[in-house]
């Protein structure tokens, strides 16, 4: 157990629908990251927080969005929804940013249908 | 803007083998070096990490050395298990050039008996 909690596990929803997907980091850990698993695109970075402050932003769509709240959970938003954006959604989150060792969640496998 | 290159997979070894997965990258500050895991239905796990040019990883029987000159972090090691088969990422962070925790595609590694 790596400590990163991510709701819902499974997720099936209909195309044109919105979706927010949630992440508690570890105790402790200020970074978040948002990333995208799909088999043709591997793993794409999305978004990274730190301590409530957009921190890095990667190739994350207009359509998606994310936050980080005060108690330092994180939320990514994700509208109008399209087929493609089925994939494994995955959260980790780190104590500070840089080279330090990033802990990720098991992970929400969205389905659009 | 920086990126990591992986060898393709899938890489499939018999038990005992020695294993190497390349992995090069290009970035524009002096990042740091990671190699993730991940099992089966499972979030990524860090598996070793290299801060500074010629240090060495290491962890479980896995070794990579950051080699500025050839900007590369191979990955190595002498004597594969069954229980090795997985995915394997390769990522570099430098929050110094605002690039996040970025990873290569990934190289699934099968080894058996």
């Amino acid at each position: 157990d790596s400590g990163v909690t991510q709701t819902p596990k499974h997720l099936i929803t209909a195309t044109g629908q919105r979706v927010t997907l949630r992440c508690s980091p570890r105790s402790g850990d200020l970074s978040v990251y948002w990333y995208q698993q799909s088999l043709d695109q591997g793993l794409q970075f999305l978004i990274q927080y730190y301590n409530g402050e957009e921190r890095a932003k990667g190739n994350i769509l207009e359509r998606f969005s994310a936050q980080q709240f005060p108690d330092l959970h994180s939320e990514l938003n994700l509208s109008s929804l399209e087929l493609g954006d089925s994939a494994l959604y995955f959260c980790a989150s780190s104590v500070e940013v840089g080279n330090t060792e990033a802990f990720f969640g098991q992970g929400t496998r969205l389905t659009v249908v | 803007g920086d990126s990591v290159t992986q060898m393709e997979g899938p890489v499939t070894l018999s038990e005992e083998a020695f294993l190497t997965i390349n992995c090069t990258y290009t970035a524009t500050g002096y990042p740091s070096l990671f190699w993730y895991v991940q099992y089966p239905g499972e979030g990524l796990q860090l598996l070793l990490k290299a801060t500074k040019a010629d240090d060495k990883g290491s962890n479980k029987g896995f070794e990579a050395t950051y080699r500025k000159e050839t900007t590369s972090f191979h990955l190595e090691k002498g004597s594969v298990q069954v229980s090795d088969s997985a995915v394997y990422f390769c990522a570099l962070s430098d929050p110094q050039a605002g690039t996040a925790l970025i990873f290569g595609k990934g190289t699934t590694l099968s080894v058996s008996s």
